[in-house]
C-alpha cells in the first residue's frame, strides 16, 4: 500500500494567492482528516470527514479555508486568499475504523507564502 | 479548551542511555497515544492506550496510560541513534476522532 499521499509536499506562495492542498487516503479508509502543525499552536484538528461527509469542521480558523471530499479516494484543502500566517505544515491522515491503531498520516504539504 | 503539557521539550542523551518523557493534562481523556514524527514525515503511531493503568511495550518502548486518566508516559530503553526524532503524545476524550496533541518532546541521541 502506498499509504496516504499527499501533494504537492512543498508550495510556496504570495499573500493573497489560492492555495490547493490534495490528499489521496489509503484505499478502503473511510475516514479523513487535515491537520495543520506550526511551531506556536503544534498539531491541530482542522476538518474531519466520515464516508465523505465532513463531521466535524470547527477547528478550521476562518472562512478563507475550505476543504472537500468529492469522493472516497481525493480530498482538498482549499485557502484563499492565502496569507503568511497560514505558513505551516499541513497534514492528511486517513482510518478505516473506530480505534486510533488505524490512523495513518500522510507526509504532509509545507506551505510558505510569502 | 483542552490541553496536553508534555515535557521535557528537548532531549539530548547518549547512545544506551534510557529516555523518559511524559504528558499531563487538567482534563480527563479515555484514550493516550504516543508519535515519533521524523524530518519531512508525518507523525508515526508508536503506542496506543485505552485503559485506565495500562502499561503497553512496543520493543525498547514501554508507555503507560496513568490511573487518573490524567497523564501518561513513555518510556525508551537502551537508546540509539534512530531514536532521533519529535516524540508526540495525544490523547482523546468522548469523542471518537478528535484528537489534542502535545507540543512534542525534540530528542537528539549522540552516538
Amino acid at each position: 500500500d502506498a499509504g496516504v499521499i499527499q501533494s504537492p509536499r512543498h508550495e510556496v506562495t504570495e499573500m493573497g494567492q489560492e492555495v490547493t492542498l490534495r490528499c489521496k487516503p489509503i484505499s478502503g479508509h473511510n475516514s479523513l482528516f487535515w491537520y495543520r502543525q506550526t511551531m506556536m499552536r503544534g498539531l491541530e484538528l482542522l476538518i474531519y470527514f466520515n464516508n465523505n461527509v465532513p463531521i466535524d469542521d470547527s477547528g478550521m480558523p476562518e472562512d478563507r479555508f475550505s476543504a472537500k471530499m468529492p469522493n472516497a479516494s481525493f480530498s482538498t484543502l482549499k485557502i484563499q486568499p492565502s496569507e503568511p500566517r497560514d505558513s505551516a505544515v499541513y497534514f492528511c491522515a486517513s482510518t478505516y475504523k473506530t480505534g486510533w491503531d488505524t490512523q495513518y498520516f500522510g507526509p504532509g504539504t509545507r506551505l510558505t507564502v510569502l | 479548551g483542552q490541553q496536553l503539557n508534555q515535557s521535557p521539550q528537548s532531549m539530548f542523551i547518549q547512545e544506551g542511555e534510557d529516555v523518559s518523557m511524559n504528558c499531563t493534562s487538567s482534563s480527563i481523556f479515555n484514550t493516550w497515544l504516543w508519535y515519533k514524527q521524523d524530518p519531512g514525515e508525518g507523525p508515526v503511531l508508536l503506542i496506543a492506550l485505552y485503559k485506565a493503568g495500562e502499561l503497553t511495550s512496543n520493543g525498547r518502548l514501554t508507555a503507560q496510560f496513568g490511573i487518573t486518566r490524567k497523564d501518561s508516559f513513555l518510556n525508551i530503553s537502551a537508546s540509539i541513534p534512530s531514536d532521533v526524532g519529535i516524540y508526540f503524545c495525544a490523547a482523546a476524550g468522548g469523542s471518537n476522532y478528535k484528537l489534542t496533541f502535545g507540543k512534542g518532546t525534540l530528542l537528539t541521541v549522540n552516538p
